[in-house]
């Protein structure tokens, strides 16, 4: 079945960098493309990034945009999330989720179908 | 940036009940609208994309409706492991993506 890991999350001091890792398995990883979204505490979902599944293509949203980066190893089935200059604001729960499109649909989508089950940041001092 | 505002906040029903949750988006956004579920402690769950196609393995209870500006997600008879929080969530020219505020849906 479709399996969607991810991990290092943790505490880390406003300013710092930290990177997340998203381990896929079940599934043809580089056929489709993957998804970061997080979710602050008691709020809503916030998309932060795509990948496309060849690497070609990455955007972000303009809250995230110039700090963090989006990659991938496709010979190792993981998603990565590299953050820099981390904020108060950054502090959520980061899922990674599979696009519902892939090479052999439509093209990446914007659909997130699975989703991991979250990794915790928490930017304090 | 497309917002979408769903109503109502909260919804109260009971088991067994018809649900209707909806979603209106600040400008078109053609069928380009997905519900997700999420329920406490859990990841979200893709319920319907394209504003009406059921995802895989989700139950025909649940069905999607509208285009444009207003949408709407129903839940025919609702069961107990349907109280949750509903998103719906647009794509059109994406990216950006955004998502609506959420709908909690409790037991009554």
């Amino acid at each position: 079945q479709v399996q969607l890991v991810e991990s290092g999350g943790g505490v880390v001091q406003p300013g710092r960098s930290l990177r997340l890792s998203c381990a896929a398995s079940g599934f043809s990883f580089s056929s489709h493309g993957m998804h970061w979204v997080r979710q602050a505490p008691g709020k809503g979902l916030e998309w932060v990034a795509v990948i496309w599944y060849d690497g070609s293509n990455k955007y972000y949203p303009d809250s995230v945009k110039g700090r963090f980066t989006i990659s991938r190893d496709n010979s190792k089935n993981t998603l990565y999330l590299q953050m820099n200059s981390l904020r108060a604001d950054d502090t959520a729960v980061y899922y990674c989720a599979r696009d519902l499109g892939g090479v052999a649909a439509a093209g990446t989508l914007g659909w997130f179908d699975p989703w991991g089950q979250g990794t915790l940041v928490t930017v304090s001092s | 940036e497309i917002v979408l505002t769903q109503s109502p906040a909260t919804l109260s029903l009971s088991p067994g009940e018809r649900a209707t949750l909806s979603c209106r988006a600040s400008q078109s956004v053609s069928s380009y609208l997905a519900w997700y579920q999420q329920k406490p402690g859990q990841a979200p769950r893709l319920l319907i994309y394209d504003a009406s196609n059921r995802a895989t393995g989700i139950p025909a209870r649940f069905s999607g409706s509208g285009s444009g500006t207003d949408f709407t997600l129903t839940i025919s008879s609702l069961e107990p492991e349907d109280f949750a929080v509903y998103y719906c969530q647009q794509r059109s020219n994406w990216p950006p993506v955004t998502f609506g505020q959420g709908t909690r849906l409790e037991i009554k």
